[in-house]
């Protein structure tokens, strides 16, 4: 019920490409949905976050896509480019003072 | 623009020793955080701290740890006896309300020989 499922594990794209990255969830307490960008030596870093009374949040180059009846958020990426090789946590929590639930991860590499 | 702090970066010790984690987190903020990371994995959460007690805690956070803010500024981990599987990187995150954005630290690298 608390887990985040995160795919793929990894991902290879090619520079100017679209990073896609899904996460699922079961519990509809959630109500926040931060993803968190994270490079190696490095804390987590907020990248783009959404609330399920919207179906799609854009910030530049990212978006997020979020499917309320199916449990579902997912991540793209426009244009990638090789500074966005990091690793990408998706995580949800619900209201008030709770902690985040984290995906597993997904290691993106973008290549030239 | 004000961000968490951690210190120190790397710690080495001994199976069986204590270990003290220090953050220092956004001023102003309220609620107070420990997650682990060991390598490789996703992050995990450890405790939450607001209004000086616990407010929640998982199951990682056994008796053998223990948090505290001894000032106005500071927030610690402490592992009072540490286990090679308590090797991981320790992150710290603060949030200034309930429901505002966490702001994670650099991360404190724990090594358990």
């Amino acid at each position: 019920q608390q887990q985040v499922k995160q795919s793929p594990q990894s991902l290879i794209v090619q520079k100017g490409g679209i990073s896609i990255i899904n996460c699922a969830y079961e519990n509809t307490a959630f109500d926040y949905f931060p993803w968190y960008q994270q490079f190696p030596g490095k804390g987590p870093a907020l990248l783009i976050a959404i609330r399920p009374d919207v179906s799609e949040k854009k910030e530049g180059r990212f978006t997020i896509s979020f499917n309320k009846s199916a449990k579902q958020f997912s991540l793209h990426i426009m244009d990638s480019q090789p500074g966005d090789s990091a690793t990408y946590f998706c995580a949800a929590r619900s209201s008030g003072n709770t902690p985040l639930v984290f995906g597993k991860g997904t290691r993106l590499s973008v290549i030239a | 623009e004000p961000e968490v702090t951690q210190t120190p970066s790397h710690q080495v010790t001994q199976m069986g020793q204590e270990v003290i984690l220090r953050c220092v987190p956004i001023s102003n903020h309220l609620y107070f955080y420990w997650y682990r990371q060991i390598l490789g994995q996703k992050v995990e959460f450890l405790v939450s701290f607001y209004n000086n007690e616990i407010s929640e805690k998982s199951e990682i956070f056994d008796d053998q740890f223990s948090v505290e803010r001894p000032d106005g500024s500071n927030f610690t981990l402490k592992i009072r006896s540490t286990k090679l599987e308590d090797s991981a990187m320790y992150f710290c995150a603060s949030r200034g309300t309930a429901g505002g954005e966490q702001f994670f630290g650099p991360g404190t690298r724990l090594t358990v020989l």
